[in-house]
């Protein structure tokens, strides 16, 4: 079956260590999309792709990195940089967002001790 | 910019009551519009969407939404609501042309707790 899959679904980091989340697609999906969950806070956007080896900064791209080498993956990097990297994240992909929306993966939790 | 406004963070109802979760946008041009569930620890999934067309549009599992464009609102309601409707539900839209590519704007949802 296509879908999304994020992994690890828990990750426990020391402060001042980067951490990279994976976010894989079998869906064929051009774009690509990172967003960090807070209680409370909805959903805010980290970095998005529309194509490979190319991608844009969200609303708090700030303290994080990613890359585009593949149309599959999109992987994120929470650098020493974040200051507050405990929370809950999401990939999500799209053919259209117009017309199809977002398919999400099941989200990573980060905490950060 | 688009803007999206879930106008209640919490809804709590008892099981079986009808309920209404409010989301009004800004757009002034035409829109998409979405609604998404979150189960705790979960990714978000696609509940019902508007594109075009009839102004109502339902879910396999009793949900309706009602785009009114003069109030710039797609309210989400269900009749009868089950202990397994607990969740968090997301409004979301779609810009429609310039450069935002289509890309979605989240409400900060609302959380919807069934009690029995």
């Amino acid at each position: 079956d296509g879908g999304i899959t994020q992994s690890p679904k828990y990750l426990f980091r020391k402060e001042g260590q980067n951490v990279t989340l994976s976010c894989e697609q079998n869906l064929n999906h051009d774009a690509m999309y990172w967003y960090r969950q807070d209680p409370g806070q909805g959903l805010r956007l980290i970095y998005y792709s529309q194509i490979v080896n190319d991608f844009q900064k969200g609303d708090i791209a700030e303290g994080y990195s990613v890359s585009r080498e593949k149309k599959e993956s999109f992987p994120l990097t929470v650098t020493s940089a974040q200051k507050n990297p405990t929370a809950f994240y999401l990939c999500a992909s799209s053919i259209s967002p117009r017309l199809y929306g977002y398919t999400f993966g099941s989200g990573t939790r980060l905490t950060v001790v | 910019a688009q803007s999206v406004t879930q106008l209640d963070s919490q809804v709590p109802v008892f099981e079986e009551a009808p309920v209404e979760l409010r989301c009004n946008y800004s757009s002034s041009v035409s829109v998409y519009l979405f609604w998404y569930v979150q189960y705790p620890n979960q990714g978000l999934q696609l509940l019902l969407k508007y594109l075009s067309g009839s102004t109502l549009v339902e879910s396999i599992n009793g949900f309706e939404a009602e785009f009114n464009k003069s109030q710039t609102s797609f309210h989400l309601r269900k009749p009868s609501v089950h202990i397994s409707d607990t969740a968090e539900y997301f409004c979301a839209v779609s810009d429609w042309g310039g450069g935002s590519q289509g890309n979605l704007i989240f409400g900060k949802g609302t959380k919807l707790s069934v009690k029995p």
